[in-house]
């Protein structure tokens, strides 16, 4: 069954760097979505992404974060001048040209993120 | 606010025994909502998706509920196996929100005993 792939899986960086999560969604998915999961808390949403634009992102999605379709298959999430508080599994995930509305999102593993 | 919130926040069972894990919303204005299982540092496995004019979802063992009236749903896990053992999260799309953006609760953590 196809699914969505990230990399790396952990990912460690030092505060104030910039760093690029990527994700491989699946082939024929056209909305494409990030996620993430601070320790011990819910699911957050960050941004949706349809064709080749931000669909909406969350108060959480400041400037600070960026997003990227550069090639038919890879879907990037930036992070700039990282901060402790980005410490967190950041998850990718996709659903069909139906959309998230009428058909189920596929999620990654996630990147675990830690910023030290 | 919208909400997702999920009771009991961790179950334990003994293995053959059926089960029934609870999810509320704030609002009956939603699209779909959907409960998914996530595993330890893994990520979130699509489980069974209701839409707003749908009753309930079947799935080998699982059976997702929807009464929007009252603003619940129940995942039912029937004969309970120790590969059950995750985290379920339910997870709601309101009227109003974007594609994608999910309103998640903090999930139910299972564990089935053998």
């Amino acid at each position: 069954e196809p699914e969505v792939t990230q990399t790396p899986s952990h990912q460690v960086t030092q505060m104030g760097q910039e760093v690029i999560l990527r994700c491989v969604p699946i082939s024929n998915h056209l909305y494409f979505y990030w996620y993430r999961q601070i320790l011990g808390q819910k699911v957050e949403f960050l941004v949706s992404f349809y064709n080749n634009e931000i669909s909406e992102k969350s108060e959480i999605f400041d400037d600070q974060f960026s997003v990227e379709r550069p090639d038919g298959s890879n879907f990037t999430l930036k992070i700039r001048s990282t901060k402790l508080e980005d410490s967190a599994m950041y998850f990718c995930a996709s659903s069909s040209g139906q959309g998230a509305h009428n058909s189920p999102l596929h999620f990654g593993n996630g990147t675990r993120l830690t910023v030290t | 606010k919208q909400e997702v919130t999920q009771i009991p926040a961790a179950l334990s069972v003994p293995e053959g025994e059926n089960l029934v894990l609870n999810c509320s919303f704030t609002d009956s204005a939603i699209y779909n909502l959907q409960w998914f299982r996530q595993d330890p540092g893994k990520g979130l496995t699509s489980l069974l998706l209701i839409q707003s004019s749908q009753r309930e979802q079947t799935s080998g063992r699982l059976n997702a509920s929807l009464d929007k009236s009252s603003g619940r749903s129940t995942l039912y896990i029937a004969a309970s196996q120790p590969g059950d053992s995750a985290t379920y999260l339910c997870a709601v799309i309101y009227y109003g929100g974007s594609q994608g953006n999910l309103i998640f609760g903090k999930g139910t953590k299972l564990s089935v005993k053998p």
